[in-house]
């Protein structure tokens, strides 16, 4: 059975950096042909891919978010890390992390973090 | 990056009612295509892939078609618990997802 729970602040101030981290269990990472993503939905607006880890360590960001991201992976945990630099209001969103396939879609998720940006 | 374009934005419908739901890409996407599912405060959960086939468990009411660009999502006969979001994403390239079509009660 796979599982994916994100944990981290619920609050953030604006320019502070996000961590995030995806804690799962029922797969490894270490497998070949699995990666973890992260996507984020804003209050009321429509999901937005972030970035992917592999098995094989190979990264992919975001084009629009890539100088601010950056994902990491602790396969002796089963973690995944993301880290989002200078923080903005307009990132307020809950945050998912979720299991893909090399094949391509997201076919298991967390339940989600809320992460509000504010003063 | 591909573009994703979702219609309706949002649908009425009835109980036992036939929906369709378009998704349009930017440029061809072969069959790279998912449907996903979202109800308030959940995450979302697939039920079509590679435009056609349907995840495990998901009810055969739901059923997907399309490639290269024009894609559909239809539900044979609306049940209650389908009044939803729903979203479509590719994974041609790096992954997008539509805007989203909310499906309400009529």
């Amino acid at each position: 059975q796979i599982t994916l729970k994100e944990s981290g602040p619920t609050l953030v101030k604006p320019t502070q950096t996000l961590t995030l981290t995806c804690s799962f269990s029922g797969f490894s990472l270490t497998t070949t042909g699995v990666g973890v993503g992260w996507i984020r939905q804003p209050p009321g607006k429509a999901l937005e891919w972030l970035a992917l880890i592999y098995w094989d360590d190979d990264k992919r960001y975001s084009p629009s978010l890539q100088s601010r991201l950056t994902i990491t992976k602790d396969t002796s945990k089963n973690q995944v890390v993301l880290t989002m630099t200078n923080m903005d209001p307009v990132d307020t969103a809950t945050y998912y992390c979720a299991h893909r396939l090399s094949s391509g879609w997201f076919d298991y998720w967390g339940q989600g973090t809320l992460v509000t940006v504010s003063s | 990056a591909i573009q994703l374009t979702q219609s309706p934005s949002s649908l009425s419908a009835s109980v036992g009612d036939r929906v369709t739901i378009t998704c349009r890409a930017s440029q061809g996407i072969s069959s790279a295509l998912a449907w996903y599912q979202q109800k308030p405060g959940k995450a979302p959960k697939v039920l079509i892939y590679d435009a056609s086939s349907l995840e495990s468990g998901v009810p055969s009411r739901f059923s997907g078609s399309g490639s290269g660009t024009d894609f559909t999502l239809t539900i044979s006969s609306l049940q209650p618990e389908d009044f939803a979001t729903y979203y479509c994403q590719q994974f041609n390239s790096y992954p997008t997802f539509g805007q989203g079509t909310r499906l309400e009660i009529k």
